[in-house]
């Protein structure tokens, strides 16, 4: 059974310019999360869908960060602009019914 | 607001000696999840161990095994015969439900040959 995939591994831009994060699941999982892990830490939610509705946005910056995930499957998590404090890395997980959370590689973000 | 505190920043074992990492967590709720998860430097998580709450018996997973407290909301994790691939930063998540994982701040685990 494949895992979590996501793309890229690794991104490098500059304060104020935009970037996207892909995330495939596992095939029939339902619930999909984006989470940020800064050095140091342990991961934080950012958004859990459910399908292709969203359960909790509550700690997404919501002036600089979106996500979608269309048709139930793919999932694209945006930074619009970037700055500094978002260098980290986003990890993508899905979840099957018995609600334990399998993760991807996630996707090193440096802001310079 | 539901927390999880891991108090060994780093931790340290003989390849093939016994090594315990701590958890502490806090919440009122009576039914829940408990989760250690590993990340190697690749940075993927990988899952080592699950608890449900309303279990009183502690999981295992071959060389990995956890001590359940339920009323101390301790929930620790014993490596036995560890190995060198078992190095890893380990982090305790706490999780209700279908919702988000709230992680701990992890150990960094150190096999010495």
């Amino acid at each position: 059974e494949a895992g979590v995939a996501q793309s890229p591994r690794y991104k490098i831009i500059e304060k104020r310019q935009s970037v996207a994060f892909w995330c495939n699941p596992i095939s029939g999982h339902a619930t999909l999360y984006w989470y940020q892990q800064i050095l140091g830490q342990g991961p934080k939610l950012l958004i859990q869908f459910q399908n292709n509705g969203v359960v909790d946005d509550s700690q997404l910056p919501k002036d600089r960060f979106s996500a979608e995930r269309l048709k139930g499957v793919d999932s694209t998590l945006k930074i619009q602009p970037a700055k500094l404090e978002d260098s980290a890395v986003y990890l993508c997980a899905s979840s099957d019914i018995t609600d334990t959370q399998y993760f991807g590689p996630g996707t090193r973000l440096t802001v310079l | 607001a539901q927390t999880v505190t891991q108090s060994q920043p780093e931790m340290s074992v003989q390849e093939a000696e016994t090594v315990t990492l701590s958890c502490t967590y806090d919440t009122s709720e009576s039914d829940y999840y408990l989760f250690w998860y590993k990340q190697p430097p690749s940075r993927q998580m990988i899952l080592v161990i699950r608890q449900e709450a309303y279990k009183q018996q502690n999981a295992t997973e071959n060389r990995f095994s956890v001590n359940f407290q339920k009323a101390a909301k301790s929930f620790s994790l014993k490596i036995s015969d560890s190995q060198l691939g078992d190095a890893a930063m380990y982090f305790c998540a706490y999780m209700q439900g279908a919702q988000k994982l709230v992680f701990g701040q992890g150990t960094r685990l150190t096999i010495n040959p």
